[in-house]
């Protein structure tokens, strides 16, 4: 497995502004992912976190409100913009260790009010 | 499109086998997941199995897959307090791209 650790762990924030989380894990890996997961509901992911080009977006989710940085092949960020209270979730990275295994970060539970 | 479904809660006793299931609709997942969240926690990998292997077991942990009705389990054997989280199954729909399930919350009394 890999040590995957994150921050923040949680925020409290107002809307309008923005936050960027933080991911970091203890090995090189290639694939890193992002999740939302909102109150109650299962994990939806945001973006494939591509090191040294633009992250790939799933549908529903664009760059200019959850920009990706990924800056090398242990550390990537996410940022959420212009926060409003439907933002507030668990957000989780994850890292392909295998093709068949994907390990995930603790969270970062934000609250928008 | 892909769809991945749980039932949303399940409660046993401690000691009890407890059973947690899963439907799925992409035949042609290639891997099929349990991972565990605990409260104020990540997901776990708890264990995962290939779509050509009917059954997996790990310790207390046994996973059952039944291709023909797209139907995914976990036995949890003897199970204690310490197991009370939500399960969440998933499936990959590609080779990175995974679909999760709503989630089991299972609650074990004492």
């Amino acid at each position: 497995s890999a040590v995957i650790s994150q921050k923040p762990s949680r925020d409290i924030c107002q809307r309008g502004t923005s936050l960027t989380i933080q991911c970091q894990v203890d090995s090189q890996v290639t694939m890193m992912f992002w999740y939302r997961q909102q109150p109650g509901q299962s994990l939806t992911l945001i973006a494939t976190a591509n090191q040294g080009s633009e992250a790939t977006y799933e549908s529903g989710f664009v760059i200019d409100k959850f920009p990706i940085s990924r800056p090398n092949l242990t550390f990537s960020t996410l940022t959420v913009s212009n926060m409003s209270p439907e933002d507030s979730s668990i957000y989780l990275c994850s890292v392909l260790l295998t093709e068949e295994t994907q390990y995930f970060g603790p969270g970062t539970r934000l609250l928008v009010l | 499109g892909e769809d991945v479904e749980q039932s949303l809660f399940l409660s046993v006793r401690e000691g009890d086998s407890s059973v947690i299931n899963c439907t799925y609709t992409d035949s042609s997942s290639t891997y099929l997941y349990w991972y565990k969240q605990e409260p104020g926690a990540g997901l776990q990998l708890l264990t995962y199995i290939f779509s050509n292997m009917d059954m997996k077991q790990d310790q207390r942990l046994t996973v059952l897959l039944n291709k023909k009705d797209k139907h995914l389990s976990l036995r949890i054997a003897d199970t204690q307090t310490g197991d009370s989280a939500i399960y969440f199954c998933a499936e990959t729909a590609g080779t990175y791209k995974y679909i999760f399930g709503t989630g089991t919350r299972l609650k074990v009394l004492a």
